[in-house]
């Protein structure tokens, strides 16, 4: 198993372009989740999803949308890009919601918006 | 407002010594408490998990404790290997909102020679 995979690894955009942050995961999770990391900030949750066709907004939503087609993926989207978007993008899956479920993070987008 | 807070911000120990970090909370109504290692340039990955009727647990050389009276938990290492470099993260969730996490800001643990 690959477990949870993100790409790009690294991404520099101009304020005001979109891209797509990739996720996915093989291990048939159903809940999956974003994650921002900014220096000085614990994780925050961007948006999950607790199954295919199903999302919800967390902590900070604002600026990004999300999508669940497929159990195995859900990419971040950001619309227009602003520098405080500039971040590090932490993707997770877990069996349920349930909070004691071991969640599974990715390795990391790191995002500099200029 | 529920919050995390860990201590140290950083450390620095030598290769073979103990050393513990400390995580006080105020997520309530506590459901349970996770510990995370995160290597720089990547992802979190669990060390521990324990909830309210769990005082201890152990993984290898790490032991985590937890005092759901004074909402304080700590993580000791045992024997530290210079692997053990990484910062060290405090994680607690609350019934009634399985989706949303405590993040800590961390401990910088950085184990020399």
């Amino acid at each position: 198993n690959a477990g949870v995979t993100q790409t790009p690894k690294f991404q520099v955009l101009k304020t005001g372009q979109s891209m797509t942050l990739q996720c996915a995961q093989d291990m048939n999770h159903e809940y999956m989740s974003w994650y921002r990391q900014d220096p000085g900030m614990g994780l925050r949750l961007i948006h999950y999803s607790v199954g295919a066709g199903i999302t919800d907004q967390g902590e900070v939503p604002n600026g990004y949308n999300v999508s669940r087609s497929t159990t195995e993926d859900f990419p971040l989207r950001l619309l227009s890009a602003a520098p405080s978007q500039t971040s590090v993008y932490f993707c997770a899956s877990s069996y349920s919601r349930d909070s004691t479920y071991e969640q599974y993070f990715g390795p990391g987008t790191r995002l500099t918006v200029t | 407002k529920n919050q995390v807070e860990q201590s140290p911000q950083s450390l620095i120990i030598l290769e073979g010594k103990n050393c513990t970090l400390q995580c006080n909370y105020t997520v309530s109504p506590f459901s349970n408490l996770r510990w995370y290692k995160q290597d720089t340039g990547r992802g979190p990955v669990s060390l521990t998990i324990m909830t309210f009727s769990e005082n201890t647990k152990s993984n290898g050389r790490y032991t985590a404790t937890l005092d759901a009276d004074t909402k304080q938990s700590s993580l000791h290492i045992t024997a530290s290997q210079l692997s053990d470099s990484a910062s060290y993260i405090c994680v607690v969730s609350a019934y009634g909102t399985a989706s949303k996490l405590t993040f800590g800001t961390g401990t910088r643990l950085q184990v020399t020679l």
